[in-house]
């Protein structure tokens, strides 16, 4: 299974900011995925980011303030933008096994607060 | 479109105790199914999974058994032990290489001693 992690593991941010999460893989890997969890709740998909295309967003997030970029096989980056309270989250990677099954890993999670 | 609906929580049981938190989905076609772990203070975890009818998944004395017929995949354990407390995440994914999950709610297991 793919090692992988995160940075910054959490952070508390101010209303009105954006914030970039990394994620980096130790192999490299077709598709990336971003989920959030938001306090109490389930994971619910933001989107699938693979490398040389647009990320492909779920329904209810929208690129302009969930921004990501896929530059190579190993690494992505989420940006939650123009901050509120209701961001608060944490916001997860995962990447799929490479097609052998539809297995997923997942980072350790990026805790967000917005104050 | 898909959905998983899972056994509401918290559950809490003594040590030793006979584990089931009851999972069902609604899919598509043939969806694999899955259950992932989240310790207190830590990412997610695969558990354990089942891409096909009637397949068992197990790992660290978890079991699931994928059961088209009534489209549900319950996660038992024989005796738990406090070491299990964490909270559980039934998923499925209905389209084999766009691997995209779908979760049910969690279910928050503690265990006493």
């Amino acid at each position: 299974s793919a090692v992988i992690s995160q940075k910054p593991s959490r952070d508390i941010c101010q209303r009105g900011t954006s914030l970039t999460i990394q994620c980096q893989v130790d192999s490299q890997v077709t598709m990336m995925f971003w989920y959030r969890q938001q306090p109490g709740q389930s994971l619910t998909l933001i989107a699938t980011a693979n490398q040389g295309s647009e990320a492909t967003y779920e329904s209810g997030f929208v690129i302009d303030k969930f921004p990501i970029s896929r530059p190579n096989l190993t690494f992505s980056t989420l940006t939650v933008s123009n901050m509120s309270p209701e961001d608060s989250s944490i916001y997860l990677c995962s990447v799929g096994d490479g097609g052998t099954t539809d297995t997923q890993y997942f980072g350790p999670g990026t805790r967000l607060t917005v104050l | 479109g898909d959905s998983v609906t899972q056994m509401e929580g918290p559950v809490t049981l003594s040590e030793e105790a006979f584990l089931t938190i009851n999972c069902t989905y609604t899919a598509t076609g043939y969806p694999s199914l899955f259950w992932y772990v989240q310790y207190p203070g830590e990412g997610l975890q695969l558990l354990l999974k089942a891409t096909k009818a009637d397949d068992k998944g197990s790992n660290k004395g978890f079991e699931a058994t994928y059961r088209k017929e009534t489209t549900s995949f319950h996660l038992e354990k024989g005796s738990v032990q406090v070491s299990d407390s964490a909270v559980y995440f039934c998923a499925l994914s209905s389209n084999f290489g766009n691997e995209k999950l779908t979760f049910g709610t969690g279910t928050r297991l503690t265990i006493i001693p």
